[in-house]
């Protein structure tokens, strides 16, 4: 059981470029999200989705898309990268929505030029 | 969902016991409190949660007044490996559909 995964653990992209981040979970768990953490700073919340094919917007959705096909992935696409977006991406899961516990990956930096 | 509010940080030494009291006016009934732990360059890990009244784990306790407008987490004899971020988050349960926000935080930093 490798709970929340994320991949790559870090990526430098130059101003412009697309990526996506990889986030998995093996545990069932419907109910997924992204947040960044800029340094020093709380999480914010970019995107979540309570099940497959479900997804909606957080406080800073502008310039991520995500989709859920699967129950077990939930990816992040940065469309156009902006040196705004450089910080840490959690992704998190949990059984049973925003009331339970949150399980988190390790997180990915990102470094935009 | 309901705001949550709670000091942005607080300063401690070890073997001392830490109060981090976080507000929540606007709890509805079937909301739950969660506290969440996070250090540097991780994400964050679930500490407690709670109802009403009091809950104990190994790790921490958290103290809820009968009127559940604030909660108390408490840290018994924190050491230095204490210092970390710690949210305080109000979620209804069972299954619930909305977004989670966490917030800014109370950063902890335990001195020797």
């Amino acid at each position: 059981n490798a709970g929340v995964t994320q991949t790559p653990k870090f990526q430098v992209l130059k101003t412009g470029q697309s990526m996506t981040l990889q986030c998995a979970q093996d545990m069932n768990h419907e109910y997924m999200s992204w947040y960044r953490q800029d340094p020093g700073m709380g999480l914010r919340l970019i995107h979540y989705s309570v099940g497959a094919g479900i997804t909606d917007q957080g406080e800073v959705p502008n310039g991520y898309n995500v989709s859920r096909s699967t129950t077990e992935d939930f990816p992040l696409r940065l469309l156009s990268a902006a040196p705004s977006q450089t910080s840490v991406y959690f992704c998190a899961s949990s059984y049973g929505g925003a009331g339970e516990t949150q399980y988190f990956g390790p997180g990915t930096r990102l470094l935009v030029l | 969902l309901a705001k949550t509010t709670q000091p942005i940080s607080m300063d401690s030494y070890e073997g001392q016991e830490v109060n981090i009291t976080c507000s929540h006016n606007n709890i509805a009934t079937n909301d739950y409190i969660t506290w969440y732990q996070q250090f540097p360059s991780q994400g964050p890990r679930f500490i407690i949660q709670g109802y009403k009244t009091k809950v104990t784990n190994e790790v921490a306790s958290l103290f809820i007044p009968a009127d559940r407008k604030s909660s108390t987490l408490s840290l018994p004899r924190v050491s230095l490996s204490d210092t970390a971020v710690y949210y305080c988050l109000v979620a209804q349960k069972p299954y619930n559909t909305d977004k989670l926000i966490f917030g800014t935080g109370t950063r902890l930093q335990v001195f020797p």
